[in-house]
């Protein structure tokens, strides 16, 4: 599965936008990407994921770019409730295993 | 639906003592996974299942055994406890196929080993 690279922190202000990047350079054609968060001490939350196409769903955005070398998912409008760590996850669908990183700590500021 | 439960909440252990830490999901998903995350760290998967009575090894699976005799339960053994063992443990459970990689994840189990 494809290497992930995350900036290790991010500050947001509440009720504008947070855009957190995710590297996948070596992202091959089969490997799509997710997106988890964790909130202090409690259980990672599925958010969204995609391969090609940009995704919406109630939480976030996720623009993949033209050459899927990198996404960026975007919560439209951060709330106090959204910090946490963020995690970008390149999968195939050749292997059932998660492999999180150190992910993005996002700090959404009032 | 309760979604993923995991017992006891909290655990401290000493070196040498077993124990087991109980997950359990009432959304009839097929497969199910244990998760270790250390400070500051991300998760590390230990073992997982595709259904009752498969398991399979993980990133990290020494010094733990699994079983999966039902589609509901997925107990994590310890046998012999190690400091190496201090830990946050999740358990996750996904539909499977195309749906493995949404995970529904327990609120965990903090166990420490002195």
């Amino acid at each position: 599965d494809a290497k992930t690279t995350q900036p290790p922190s991010m500050d947001c202000a509440e009720g504008r936008a947070a855009n957190l990047p995710c590297n996948h350079s070596t992202i091959s054609g089969n490997e799509y990407v997710y997106w988890y968060r964790q909130i202090h001490s409690q259980g990672p939350q599925y958010i969204i994921h995609g391969l090609k196409n940009n995704e919406t769903n109630e939480m976030a955005s996720l623009i993949i770019t033209e050459d899927r070398k990198s996404s960026t998912l975007i919560l439209p409008h951060a709330t106090l409730r959204d910090t946490a760590v963020y995690y970008c996850i390149v999968i195939s669908g050749a292997t059932n295993k998660l492999i999180f990183g150190t992910g993005t700590l996002l700090a959404v500021q009032p | 639906n309760a979604g993923v439960t995991q017992t006891p909440k909290f655990r401290i252990l000493k070196i040498g003592q077993s124990m087991t830490l109980q997950c359990a999901q009432d959304m009839n998903h097929n497969y199910m996974y244990w998760y270790r995350q250390d400070p500051g760290m991300g998760l590390k998967l230990i073992y997982y299942s595709v259904g009752a009575g498969i398991t399979d090894k993980g990133e990290v699976p020494n010094g733990y055994n699994v079983s999966r005799s039902t589609t509901e339960d997925f107990p994590l053994r310890l046998e012999l406890a190690a400091p190496s063992q201090t830990s946050v443990y999740f358990c996750a459970s996904s539909w499977g196929g195309a749906h493995s990689y949404e995970q529904y994840f327990g609120p965990g189990t903090r166990l420490t080993v002195t």
